[in-house]
């Protein structure tokens, strides 16, 4: 199975930061990388898909990147409302496998 | 709009069978596929399979071979997960997510696996 190892799992950030996480695959996943947002309690909400297409109502102030086996995205900016658990999820080859997630938690 | 209505909480007893539901509206059913996701308490998400209700193929993580078993109902635009021989270990959240892109998520399901 592909690993995709996030890092950091957990991060203590403030309004108004750059923030920046990153998954890196185990094989070549190609452009086929999701970025998701989830808060407590509730379903995963997609905010990039295909490395680095913003989905359909998420802030500009969000962007994904690729980088070799490695994907990112970023925050820019980061408003109150960002303060969530952040997936990555690979789907170029099955088993399609998820990131361990990231926490943002304010400082 | 699309939406996806999964059923409610389920409280099941170990070794035993549930079956859940995913409602799937504001678009054509039979046109996407539909992935179905566990979180386990505290953990990450694991992706389960899909079903693609055109023509009822599936494709499942090996993992979840044996355990689940995906159907969907083109008559109600309706997706399920039947999960057997419950442990503890299935206790968790159930997701059912559209499309290629993951694009639509139902709110969860939890199941409670508890004698």
């Amino acid at each position: 199975d592909i690993q995709m190892t996030q890092s950091p799992s957990s991060m203590s950030v403030s309004l108004g930061d750059t923030v920046t996480i990153t998954c890196r695959a185990s094989q070549d996943v190609g452009i086929y990388v999701n970025w998701f947002q989830q808060k407590p309690g509730k379903s995963p909400r997609r905010m990039i898909y295909r490395a680095t297409n913003l989905a359909d109502g998420v802030p500009s102030r969000f962007s994904g990147s690729r980088s070799g086996s490695d994907y990112s995205l970023t925050i820019s900016s980061l408003e109150s409302e960002d303060v969530a658990d952040y997936h990555c999820l690979q789907y170029d080859e099955y088993p399609y496998t998820f990131g361990a997630g990231t926490k943002l938690e304010l400082k | 709009q699309v939406q996806l209505q999964q059923s409610g909480t389920e409280l099941v007893k170990p070794a035993s069978s549930v079956k859940i539901s995913c409602k799937a509206s504001g678009y054509t059913f039979t046109s996407n596929y539909m992935h179905w996701i566990r979180q386990q308490p505290g953990n990450g998400l694991e992706w389960i399979g899909w079903i693609y209700p055109g023509n009822g193929n599936t494709k499942y993580n090996q993992k979840f071979d044996g355990k689940a078993t995906l159907t969907a109902d083109k008559s109600s635009s309706t997706a399920y997960m039947q999960l057997s021989s419950l442990t503890s270990e299935d206790s968790a959240v159930y997701f059912c997510a559209r499309g290629v892109y993951f694009d639509y998520w139902g709110q969860g399901v939890m199941v409670t696996v508890s004698s």
